[in-house]
């Protein structure tokens, strides 16, 4: 159990809907990351924050949002969905912010959309 | 800009036999090195990683991998595979002078390995 909680596990929706994905990272973990892996694209970073602020950004579509709040879980928000973003999305949390603090992932949510 | 090659995508070996997955990264200094494995329907989970001194890093599940600069390599061992040891297997390479931040951390696309009965 890596302590990263991830809700919900499986998420199906349609095409052009709005949905929530809720991480939870491990206790004192202060970063969080974003991934979506697809069995084309592989693992993709989308977004990390760091204590609440937003620090890295990665291959984010502008239909994609999310944000951190003070108690430290982290939302990721999927607006207008398509079918491409059928995938698995990987909440992970670190102590530090990058370099060689490694990160420990959630179980993932997958999402898809019809 | 830094990148990971894992060379095939799919590596098929017998029970107790050795286990080898190829790892070669490029970046313009020396690296921190990681090997993630996935299991089916979880997270990735951190098997081992590389940040200096010994060259050769011993992980859990009786993994280690060994980093060779001249070589730009950082391949994942095992001396005798275990059914248990069928999983995805991701290399990943992180930029120590990168400031921080999860942009500084480049994935491979992943090695399927296959244990054979």
């Amino acid at each position: 159990d890596s302590g990263v909680t991830q809700t919900p596990k499986h998420l199906i929706t349609a095409t052009g809907q709005r949905v929530t994905l809720r991480c939870s990272p491990r206790s004192g973990d202060l970063s969080v990351y974003w991934y979506q892996q697809s069995l084309d694209q592989g693992l993709q970073f989308l977004i990390q924050y760091y204590n609440g602020e937003e620090r890295a950004k990665g291959n984010i579509l502008e239909r994609f949002s999310a944000q951190q709040f003070p108690d430290l879980h982290s939302e990721l928000n999927l607006s207008s969905l398509e079918l491409g973003d059928s995938a698995l999305y990987f909440c992970a949390s670190s102590l530090m912010d990058g370099g060689n603090s490694p990160l420990h992932f959630g179980n993932g949510t997958r999402l898809t959309v019809t | 800009a830094q990148s990971v090659t894992q060379l095939g995508s799919h590596v098929s070996v017998s029970e107790g036999a050795l286990v080898l997955l190829r790892c070669n990264y490029s970046s313009s200094v020396p690296p921190y090195l990681f090997w993630y494995v996935q299991y089916p329907n979880q997270g990735l989970q951190l098997l081992l990683k590389y940040t200096t001194g010994a060259t050769l890093v011993k992980g859990i599940n009786g993994f280690e991998a060994e980093f060779k600069k001249s070589e730009t390599s950082f391949h994942l061992t095992k001396p005798s595979a275990h059914m248990s040891d069928a999983a995805e297997y991701f290399c990943a390479v992180s930029d120590p002078g990168s400031g921080g931040g999860a942009d500084g951390l480049t994935f491979g696309k992943g090695t399927h390995l296959i244990i054979q009965p």
